[in-house]
């Protein structure tokens, strides 16, 4: 079962500007959670932002939270060449028995 | 040195041989999961434990076996029944079993990829 629903799937973006993903789900959540993972890598975890919570930041990430929209959005400000990686959005369904439902990425490749 | 450890990170499977995935963890976690990510996809969970010798079925779990024996350690084995097993396996550990607030971060291994003779 497909949860989260990440765009754009690819984003190419020089050093020095922003990139902006979104992820987009279904049902209610406890809460949503950001990877990311470089070629053939495991995943690392980024973020976690819990289902009351509307704006959360770490370093240059920023990641915000709309309920109302099933929706959220993980900013990465002044990027860095060695931010390119894949991201994804994990979903944690209300109700459910556990476990993380995974989105299938978006490709950034942040140029020099 | 803490941490998730899979091996082998490169496995070739003959047809109709079953082979086991090694995942050991020294973070003292409760939970694990195996995942499968297929090229250009997200993860499609396999099997999660959330205690020793306890174990649960994700979404793909036909054709895979685990066993959960030790804190430490979830071996998978993917049987001569998975008709596919070309992909890449990840395991993963959480602090503890999901609660009221959900599944916590979780702390991926490197991976393991499984190809096909």
């Amino acid at each position: 079962s497909q949860q989260g629903e990440e765009d754009p799937q690819a984003l190419s973006i020089q050093e020095g500007e922003n990139a902006t993903m979104n992820c987009s789900y279904k049902t209610s959540i406890n809460n949503l959670q950001w990877y990311r993972q470089n070629s053939g890598r495991g995943l690392v975890h980024l973020i976690l932002i819990r289902s009351n919570e509307r704006e959360k930041h770490s370093g240059r990430l920023r990641v915000t939270l709309d309920t109302s929209k099933k929706s959220s959005s993980l900013l990465i400000t002044a990027s860095r060449a060695a931010d390119t990686a894949s991201y994804f959005c994990a979903t944690d369904e209300a109700g459910s028995q556990g476990n993380l439902i995974f989105g299938k990425g978006t490709k950034l490749s942040v140029k020099p | 040195d803490g941490g998730i450890t899979q091996s082998p990170k490169y496995l070739f499977r003959k047809e109709g041989q079953n082979v086991t995935l090694s995942c050991e963890q020294n973070l003292n976690h409760d939970a694990m999961y195996w995942y499968r990510q297929d090229p250009g996809q997200g993860l499609r969970l396999i099997y999660y434990s959330q205690i020793v010798n306890d174990f649960q079925k994700g979404d793909i779990a036909e054709g895979y076996s685990v066993s959960r024996e030790k804190k430490e350690s979830f071996p998978l084995t993917v049987t001569s029944a998975q008709k596919n097993p070309t992909a890449f396996y990840l395991c993963a550990s959480s602090i503890r079993s999901p609660g009221t607030d959900g599944v916590e971060k979780l702390f991926f291994g490197s991976g393991t990829q499984l190809s096909v003779l």
